[in-house]
């Protein structure tokens, strides 16, 4: 299997701060990756899809970077609806594997 | 309206079966790869099972030998059928369309709660 790790596992900033989460893969997974948001009590949405295109609707705030082993999601401007737990996923194999998760607060 | 909805889950002792249905609209889960994902309370999310468009079916070694993916062209409906169940089973069960150009999942049905315990 491919082992996602993910960089804070919680983060705390202000509304309007410039934020980063890490993503590690094991092994080289070129761009197959996908990160999600997901907020309590409701089904995880797609954010970025092939580590770096917007899922249509979402706000141009997000952005994903990266390939190979690291990834980064980057939120330009942090909203109070961004407040939220943010996974990364990565499809290079059949088995996919999620990252474990950051929780993104607002202060 | 493109959508999934899924039933089925319960509580259900150790060594249990269920069978979780989700049915789709707006698209048809035959044309399309579809998953299982699964979260444990308070914990991350958990691939468990794909079924590609040709029907090839492949799983989480956590639950290899134990569930069965399946669908229903005419009902529209994804299945998951679940044998042997253990405690570490037990979570909230999301049935998602995985996209077959973009490999992520982009559509996500609200998901359906499997309890196993005596």
């Amino acid at each position: 299997d491919i082992q996602m790790t993910q960089s804070p596992s919680t983060l705390s900033a202000y509304v309007g701060d410039r934020v980063t989460i890490t993503c590690r893969a094991s092994q080289s997974i070129s761009t197959w990756l996908a990160w999600y948001q997901q907020k309590p009590g409701k089904a995880p949405t797609l954010l970025i899809y092939k580590a770096s295109s917007l899922q249509s609707g979402v706000p141009s705030r997000f952005s994903g970077s990266g390939s190979g082993t690291e990834f980064t999601l980057t939120i330009s401007s942090l909203q109070p609806d961004d407040s939220a737990t943010y996974y990364c996923q990565q499809s290079n194999i059949i088995q996919r594997t999620f990252g474990q998760g950051t929780k993104v607060e607002i202060k | 309206e493109v959508q999934l909805v899924a039933s089925g889950g319960g509580l259900v002792q150790p060594g249990g079966s269920l069978r979780l249905s989700c049915v789709a609209s707006g698209f048809n889960v035959s044309r399309n790869y579809m998953s299982w994902v699964r979260q444990a309370p308070g914990k991350g999310l958990e691939w468990v099972s794909v079924i590609y468009s040709g029907d090839s079916t492949y799983y989480a070694d956590s639950v290899k030998g134990r569930f069965t993916i399946s669908r229903d062209t005419p009902k529209n409906t994804l299945y998951l059928q679940m044998n042997t169940l253990r405690a570490e089973d037990t979570a909230m069960y999301y049935c998602a369309r995985d996209h077959i150009q973009w490999d992520a999942f982009d559509i996500w049905g609200l998901g359906t709660m499997v309890t196993v315990s005596a």
